[in-house]
């Protein structure tokens, strides 16, 4: 089992800077991996897909990067709709498909 | 619009079954692969169970495994998820997941859930 490993646990970012998150496949994934926000009470919302590509409606300000075991998901200059939770999720080849634990990204 | 809208939740008592079903629209369901992820109360993401646009592929997670049916009936543009022998480790939040075109677990469309709780 691949096993993802997100940091940190949780951020304290002040709206209008930089948040960056990580993620880390315990084998190499290629560049099979997305990028979620989750919301209290609401499904999960991809973003991020093939590590870098924006999903349909996602704004510029949240750009992936990685490949093989190391990732990162980076929102420009925070918004308020954007403290939310960050699950990274790969898609390799073979079940299971796993998520990290997820990154909690709230108000400092 | 593209919408899933899941059902069949509820309260059951350990050893108990219950029956979850995924109502899609707005998409040819039958060209997509789908998914079932839960989210247990306070907890992270968990992939449960994948079955592919013809029924032609089925896979679970080991938790699951001999306990949940993975089930589709593209006709009725239906996903279904039979759960058995359940236990109160399966209390979470069931979400049915579109897979993006040729993918089969990068997900890109999620109904809003339905809860399910396994207690006495």
């Amino acid at each position: 089992e691949i096993v993802m490993t997100q940091s940190p646990a949780t951020l304290s970012v002040s709206p209008g800077e930089r948040a960056t998150l990580s993620c880390r496949a315990s084998q190499s994934i290629s560049s099979n991996l997305a990028w979620y926000q989750q919301k209290p009470g609401q499904a999960p919302r991809l973003l991020i897909y093939g590590a870098s590509t924006r999903a349909t409606g996602i704004p510029a300000r949240f750009s992936g990067s990685g490949s093989g075991t190391e990732f990162t998901l980076t929102i420009s200059s925070l918004q308020s709709e954007d403290f939310a939770v960050y699950y990274c999720h790969q898609y390799n080849n073979w079940p299971p498909w796993t998520f990290g634990q997820g990154t909690k990204v709230e108000i400092k | 619009e593209v919408q899933l809208v899941e059902s069949g939740g509820g309260l059951v008592k350990p050893g108990g079954s219950l029956r979850l079903s995924c109502a899609a629209s707005g998409f040819t369901f039958s060209s997509y692969n789908m998914n079932w992820v839960r989210q247990a109360p306070g907890k992270g993401l968990e992939w449960v169970s994948s079955i592919s646009s013809s029924s032609s592929y089925i896979y679970y997670a080991d938790s699951v495994k001999g306990r949940f049916t993975i089930s589709r009936d593209n006709a009725k543009n239906s996903l279904y998820l039979q759960m058995n022998s359940l236990r109160a480790e399966d209390t979470a939040v069931y979400y049915c997941a579109r897979a993006a075109a040729r993918t089969l677990t990068l997900m890109d469309v999620w109904g809003q859930g339905t809860t399910v709780t396994v207690s006495s």
